[in-house]
């Protein structure tokens, strides 16, 4: 079993849509959890960070950690087609090293 | 005006060359850092560089070898290329040290796409 576990997809959804993105994990030590998004033949890019468990909003999107379930998910709302990239999660401990952990991402498609 | 920076772009290759792909940095980061990822898009660190100082080094094979001439290059040489060295390799850098007070975020660049034939 990998640490970070995330369906590839591919996920399609109609414009507008609310869109739910999860990873699961397996080491407690994960404090740290973050979303990038990674449009096709680009670098990935920090969308959403946040520390331990919660709800995190920002504009259209929302991560929330639930720790106890070792699981996380990053929400869009109203989804445009130019949401449409892959959405990798990432985590890593606190003290130690910070380096994070990368699920696999998964591909999300909004079409018009 | 790219903060992350890597050429080339794309690289095409044969088995058994050598070749080098360049990454510089202007957001006055600490630490950067070299990344993996294969077809299934799994994302895996091979190395990080500290103000030139190697500090991460991961189970990688011998004949990748990274250079820093400065904290604003990382340079990562590939010698006798293999098949299975095809994949796009990510530079990325961050403020902090890893390991250090605070967890900063990576800025990636756009990876460089390489295919060994």
């Amino acid at each position: 079993q990998k640490e970070v576990e995330q369906d590839p997809g591919p996920l399609s959804v109609p414009e507008g849509a609310i869109v739910s993105l999860n990873c699961t994990y397996s080491n407690s030590a994960f404090q740290y959890f973050m979303w990038y998004r990674q449009y096709s033949r680009k670098g990935p890019e920090l969308l959403m960070y946040t520390y331990s468990s919660g709800n995190k909003e920002d504009g259209r999107f929302t991560a929330q950690v639930d720790k106890s379930s070792k699981y996380i998910s990053l929400f869009i709302r109203d989804s445009q087609p130019s949401d449409s990239a892959t959405y990798l999660c990432a985590m890593s401990p606190s003290g130690g090293s910070y380096i994070p952990t990368f699920g696999r991402g998964t591909s999300l498609i909004v079409h018009p | 005006d790219t903060a992350v920076s890597q050429t080339p772009k794309y690289l095409v290759t044969q088995m058994g060359n050598d070749k080098s792909i360049k990454c510089e940095q202007n957001l006055g980061h600490d630490t950067m850092y070299w990344y993996k990822q294969d077809s299934k898009k799994f994302l895996k660190i091979m190395f990080s560089y500290n103000n030139k100082e190697l500090i991460i080094n991961e189970t990688v094979p011998n004949r990748f070898s990274p250079k820093s001439p400065d904290k604003a290059h990382l340079n990562l040489h590939i010698n006798s290329l293999e098949l299975g060295d095809s994949a796009v390799y990510f530079c990325a850098s961050s403020q902090d040290h890893p390991s250090g007070a605070n967890n900063s975020p990576l800025h990636f660049g756009n990876g460089t796409r390489l295919t060994v034939t």
